[in-house]
């Protein structure tokens, strides 16, 4: 069975510094998606970024970047020059042949 | 272009009694899926329908169903409930195209209190 894992419940960063959650997962398919999404405390879930498998590049979405490392089968998620309104929950989720995967999230503070 | 309704926000129901929840799609979406969200177990997928049929279903006992109509806007419905389904539950549309890709686009939740 997949899973994802979130090993970070909590994380603060600076703001203007960079920051990077790390997200890990298994599974044994060789075809899938990986995303980032933002829960604002105002609760509504929001792509921050999206992955193909089949794809090496690590995909970028302006300040919001992945390093996804298909063979560790890490993805993490990289933002730079943290700003207040990153302060959010952020799930990792993995979408295969028959499911959707949420990792537990991370709950990000912005230190101003 | 409307995002994803979920109805109702709030509601409050005593043990065993029984709730329907409400979401519609954006339009042109024809995939809705669920999904619990509590603090101690994060978010987790109950299930997924297309086309008017469930296509994925989540570990979850019986007692939570649903449904998708003609016009794409679904249902879920939990009987039975117990203090533990307590939780913010989440609806999400998507255009699937055939393959297992495309964004997620939430609503905002409803919020069960079971007393």
């Amino acid at each position: 069975a997949q899973t994802v894992t979130q090993s970070q419940p909590e994380m603060s960063v600076q703001e203007a510094e960079t920051v990077t959650l790390s997200c890990t997962y298994d599974t044994s398919e060789s075809d899938y998606y990986l995303f980032w999404y933002k829960q604002p405390p105002s609760r509504q879930m929001i792509l921050v970024i999206r992955q193909e498998a089949y794809k090496q590049q690590n995909a970028t979405e302006n300040r919001f970047s992945v390093n996804f490392q298909k063979a560790a089968k890490s993805f993490s998620l990289k933002i730079s020059d943290s700003q207040l309104g990153d302060a959010a929950m952020y799930f990792c989720a993995y979408r295969g042949d028959d499911k959707i995967i949420f990792g537990k999230g991370t709950r990000l503070h912005i230190l101003p | 272009k409307a995002g994803v309704t979920q109805t109702p926000r709030y509601l409050i129901k005593t043990r065993g009694q029984q709730v329907t929840l409400s979401c519609s799609p954006i339009s042109g979406h024809r995939s809705v899926s669920w999904y619990q969200q509590t603090p101690g177990q994060g978010l987790q997928f109950l299930f997924e329908y297309f086309s008017e049929t469930q296509r994925n279903k989540g570990n979850f006992p019986g007692r939570f169903s649903g449904r998708q109509f003609s016009n794409s806007r679904s249902e879920m419905n939990v009987s039975t409930l117990e203090l533990g389904d307590s939780a913010l539950y989440l609806c999400a549309s998507t255009r699937l195209t055939g393959t297992n890709t495309g964004e997620l686009f939430f609503g905002e939740g409803s919020r069960l209190t079971v007393l």
